[in-house]
C-alpha cells in the first residue's frame, strides 16, 4: 500500500523567507510524486511532479522539490515566500502497482506574514 | 483550450436523497477520476473511468457510482446520502490512464452539503 505523510498541518513564514513543506511517502515500488496547490474555494493546481527523470524537479511559481529515495522524502521548497503563496499544499503519490489512484497527504496550510 | 469543468458548484441535499454531479474533461483527455475532499483533509480517490470503463476504485461503498460518456464527460452518482457525504467533490482528467504517472488536471469541484 502507498501512503503520504505531510509533517506540519500549518506552516507560517514571513514574506521573503524560505518556504519548506515536508512530504514523506511510502511505496513498495518507485513512485510518481506530485505537489498540488489549492487556493480557497478552488480545485487543485499542479505545481510539479517527479517521474524519475531527475531528482530535483522545478515547478511553477518558483517552487522546486527534491526526491530523496534514501529518506523517502519529496520536500517542497521556495527560496523567497510571497503573499500570493498563501494556500493549502498537497503532496500525492501514485505507486505504479497501485492502479491509478492518487494518494494524497493531509495537506499543509501555508500562511505568509507581511 | 478549455479546462476541466464541473456542475453544479454548490448543492444542498437532505439525508437519504440521491445526487448527480457532472464533469467535463479537458479537451483530448480520455480518463476521468473522482475524489472526495472532506473539510480539512486531503482528497480521497473514489474511482477512475477510462474510455467509458471503470478503471480502479477506492474504498467507497457501492452507493457511489459513476458513468463516463463517449465524449469522455462523466457523472458521479451518490444514493442514500449520509451526513458524512458532505464534502468537496473533485473531478480530474488526464490524457490517459494514470498508472504511468500521467498528470491529473482538476476541476474547481462541487461542494455538497447534506442536511
Amino acid at each position: 500500500a502507498q501512503s503520504v505523510t505531510q509533517l506540519g498541518s500549518h506552516v507560517s513564514v514571513s514574506e521573503g523567507a524560505l518556504v519548506l513543506l515536508r512530504c514523506n511517502y511510502s511505496s513498495s515500488v518507485p513512485p510518481y510524486l506530485f505537489w498540488y496547490v489549492q487556493y480557497p474555494n478552488q480545485g487543485l493546481q499542479l505545481l510539479l511532479k517527479y517521474t524519475s527523470a531527475a531528482t530535483l524537479v522545478k515547478g511553477i511559481n518558483g517552487f522546486e522539490a527534491e526526491f530523496k529515495k534514501s529518506e523517502t522524502s519529496f520536500h517542497l521548497t521556495k527560496p523567497s515566500a510571497h503573499m500570493s503563496d498563501a494556500a493549502e499544499y498537497f503532496c500525492a503519490v501514485i505507486g505504479n502497482n497501485a492502479g491509478n489512484m492518487l494518494t494524497f497527504g493531509g495537506g499543509t496550510r501555508l500562511m505568509v506574514k507581511p | 483550450e478549455t479546462g476541466v469543468t464541473q456542475s453544479p458548484t454548490h448543492l444542498i441535499k437532505t439525508r437519504g436523497q440521491q445526487v448527480t454531479l457532472r464533469c467535463s474533461s479537458q479537451s483530448g483527455h480520455n480518463t476521468v477520476s473522482w475524489y472526495q475532499q472532506a473539510l480539512g483533509q486531503g482528497p480521497q480517490f473514489i474511482f477512475q473511468y477510462y474510455r467509458e470503463e471503470e478503471n480502479g476504485r477506492g474504498n467507497f461503498p457501492p452507493r457511489f457510482s459513476g458513468l463516463q460518456f463517449p465524449n469522455y464527460s462523466s457523472e458521479l452518482n451518490v444514493n442514500a446520502l449520509e451526513l458524512d457525504d458532505s464534502a468537496l467533490y473533485l473531478c480530474a482528467s488526464s490524457p490517459s490512464r494514470t498508472g504511468d504517472g500521467e498528470t491529473q488536471y482538476f476541476g474547481p469541484g462541487t461542494r455538497l452539503l447534506v442536511l
